[in-house]
């Protein structure tokens, strides 16, 4: 069975700072992993995926991952935010290409002026 | 072109009564998934189909939840006597073959 653990629930930055949100996964096969973005009062948006290849793995709005198999990590990472990347960030996990998702429990994060 | 879509959006319900969930995939997406999200447990699977082969369910709570796709195309969840812990916000989601799960708006149900 796969799980998956989101290190911070609430991660406050000012505007133009860098953020770095952390996921860990634990699993005992090969796993595909996914970061989705869920703004206030919408549904989720996948922000990037790593299913093989590079484990630096570039997204939409600036976003960037890696995957670092041997600390079992994944964490997002984006050099400078901005008020509008305020929303909730969920890191998720697949056993299978296409097979079910495994959801951390979600960090917040909020950018301020 | 037209993303996944849910319907109802919101659904207020009496304890003990039924209440069907309804998802319209993308086009030509062979996976459909269903999905929960509360409070208490965060983002939970419920069911997976994919193509003609036996739905994946082993996510769904209780004997209570069932989950049907006619036609490889429209699904319905069905929750049959609810209960107050089953509000919660259902999301469905579909995916061709690139494996991206493309997310509907979700259907909040309350439970009183």
């Amino acid at each position: 069975a796969q799980s998956v653990t989101q290190l911070d629930s609430q991660v406050p930055v000012f505007e133009e700072a860098p953020v770095e949100l952390r996921c860990n996964y634990s699993s005992s096969v090969s796993v595909y992993l996914f970061w989705y973005v869920q703004y206030p009062n919408q549904g989720l948006q996948l922000l990037l995926k790593y299913l093989s290849g590079s484990t630096l793995v570039k997204g939409i709005n600036g976003f960037e991952a890696e995957f670092n198999k041997s600390q079992t990590s994944f964490h997002l990472r984006k050099p400078s935010v901005h008020i509008s990347d305020t929303a909730e960030y969920f890191c998720a996990v697949s056993a299978t290409k296409g097979g079910k998702l495994i959801f951390g429990q979600g960090t917040e994060l909020s950018v301020k002026p | 072109g037209a993303g996944v879509s849910q319907s109802p959006s919101n659904k207020v319900t009496e304890k003990g009564k039924d209440v069907e969930l309804r998802c319209d995939p993308i086009s030509g997406h062979t996976a459909l998934y269903w999905y929960r999200q509360s409070l208490g447990q965060g983002l939970e699977f419920l069911i997976y189909f994919q193509g003609n082969s036996a739905p994946d369910k082993s996510g769904l709570p209780s004997d209570r939840f069932s989950a049907e796709r006619t036609g490889g195309s429209v699904s319905t969840l069905t929750i049959q006597r609810t209960q107050q812990e089953d509000s919660a916000v259902y999301l469905c989601a579909s995916s061709s073959q690139a494996y991206e799960q493309y997310f509907g708006p979700g259907t909040r149900l309350t439970v009183t």
